[in-house]
């Protein structure tokens, strides 16, 4: 799996868009960006996932670079309910998940 | 709710027992994951089935195993338990179908070994 950096915690005002940001630089042609977050001790939740193309749901956006080396996560209007820690993962499809220490992100009223 | 069962809830239990845990996938999904989660060490992935078969092999310690029955329900075993195994342990289903990989996790089972 490719390796992934975040920022350690980030703050976002409650109903502000949450831009959460990954550098994945070794990611190979066919490995995927998967984001999950966890809050508090709660199971991890999946959120979006994308090869190149960006890619919407229902949840969030994920904004992925020309060169695929990097990627953005979405959250158009946090609420306090999205603060929680986010993961970005780079593996192929099928494969375990290595999740690094991720983003904490705190929503603040 | 992701549709992922795990029981028990909560396990507390004294250094040099076994237990069980048990995992429940979403209906459809062939694929079965195991993860444990301690302060220290973050979310590690132990082990993976698929369609009763092991798959793929992690941070597994050997006094630990896990099997994948034929109705896709999955146990995981954990015998001359130590304290540092205290940890939450979560199982993650995936239906593994083109395009369709992401994997979708129960709420934990917390073990603490006193």
């Amino acid at each position: 799996d490719a390796k992934t950096t975040q920022p350690t915690s980030m703050d976002c005002a409650e109903g502000r868009a949450a831009n959460l940001p990954c550098n994945h630089s070794t990611i190979s042609g066919n490995e995927y960006v998967y984001w999950y977050r966890q809050i508090h001790s709660q199971g991890p939740q999946y959120i979006i996932h994308g090869l190149k193309n960006n890619e919407t749901n229902e949840m969030a956006s994920l904004i992925i670079t020309e060169d695929r080396k990097s990627s953005t996560l979405i959250l158009p209007h946090a609420t306090l309910r999205d603060t929680a820690v986010y993961y970005c993962i780079a593996t192929y499809a099928g494969n375990m998940l290595t999740f690094g220490g991720g983003t904490r992100l705190m929503v603040k009223p | 709710d992701s549709g992922v069962t795990q029981t028990p809830k909560h396990l507390i239990t004294a250094t040099g027992q076994r237990v069980t845990l048990r995992c429940s996938p979403r209906s459809g999904d062939l694929s079965v994951y195991w993860y444990q989660q301690s302060l220290d060490q973050g979310l590690q992935f132990l082990i993976q089935y698929y369609n009763g078969e092991e798959r793929a092999k992690g941070n597994i310690l050997e006094r630990f195993s896990a099997q994948q029955f034929p109705d896709l329900h999955s146990e995981l075993n954990l015998s001359s338990l130590e304290l540092g195994d205290s940890a939450l342990y979560f199982c993650a289903s995936s239906v593994e179908q083109r395009g369709k990989n992401e994997q979708f996790f129960g709420p934990g089972t917390r073990l603490t070994v006193l």
